[in-house]
């Protein structure tokens, strides 16, 4: 079956602008998660999904980055007024359900490149 | 809070040389789950194994075993004979009810194996 997608592989965007990445799980999966992959930083959690709620933002790094996933489906992570230390890659992962047992997924990836 | 170390940066070896790969962990959970993930030049993070607290038994998996000690929170990890598609960058990572499940990342080694 299919993995985990992520559009687009890439995003160049200057700064100020708004920009939305999308991840759509593999089938069935009712947990989603977002990490955020950057030299400085390394792997970072940002948000996660049980379903279409999310208990728990406080990964996120500002205000300024808010997610939603809608049908128990696909997810959306909206950064706006992007800044330079924005740029990363921003990775989403699936897998059955919330909890340890179950290995998590992971898509290819989105580049952002804040210019 | 959880913590995971993977004390070496780059490890370099000669193809059919035996690579192991160290991690520590810190966490407060009295059942947790550790990952081993392989981040290959294509960028996409590959799920490899994964040991629950309460099993401590240590397997071998084709070329690819690991170490598993609760008295010293190390959970290492080894490939033999080693191939050139080995090179990459190895990620051990924690999950725990404390933290819902979400991954805890090392900062990863970079395997380079030289023909």
């Amino acid at each position: 079956g299919a993995g985990v997608s992520q559009s687009p592989s890439n995003k160049v965007t200057e700064k100020g602008k708004d920009v939305e990445l999308r991840c759509d799980p593999i089938s069935g999966h009712t947990a989603l998660y977002w990490y955020r992959q950057s030299l400085g930083q390394g792997l970072e959690f940002l948000i996660y999904f049980q379903g279409n709620s999310a208990p728990d933002k406080s990964g996120l790094p500002s205000d300024r980055f808010s997610a939603e996933r809608t049908g128990g489906s696909v997810s959306t992570l909206t950064i706006q007024r992007t800044q330079q230390e924005d740029s990363a890659v921003y990775l989403c992962a699936s897998s059955p359900s919330l909890g340890g047992r179950n290995e998590q997924f992971f898509g290819p990836g989105t580049r952002l490149t804040v210019l | 809070a959880q913590k995971v170390t993977q004390a070496q940066t780059e490890i370099s070896v000669v193809e059919k040389e035996d690579v192991t790969l160290d991690c520590v962990y810190e966490t407060r959970d009295t059942t947790y789950y550790l990952f081993w993930y392989k981040q290959p030049p294509s960028g996409e993070l590959v799920f490899l194994i994964r040991r629950n607290s309460f099993d401590e038994q240590n397997e071998i998996s084709g070329r690819y075993s690991w170490n598993f000690q609760k008295s010293t929170s190390s959970f290492n990890f080894t490939i033999t004979a080693s191939q050139v598609v080995d090179s990459a960058v190895y990620f051990c990572a924690l999950s725990g009810r404390s933290n819902d499940y979400k991954l805890s990342f090392g900062a990863g080694t970079t395997v380079t194996v030289r023909a």
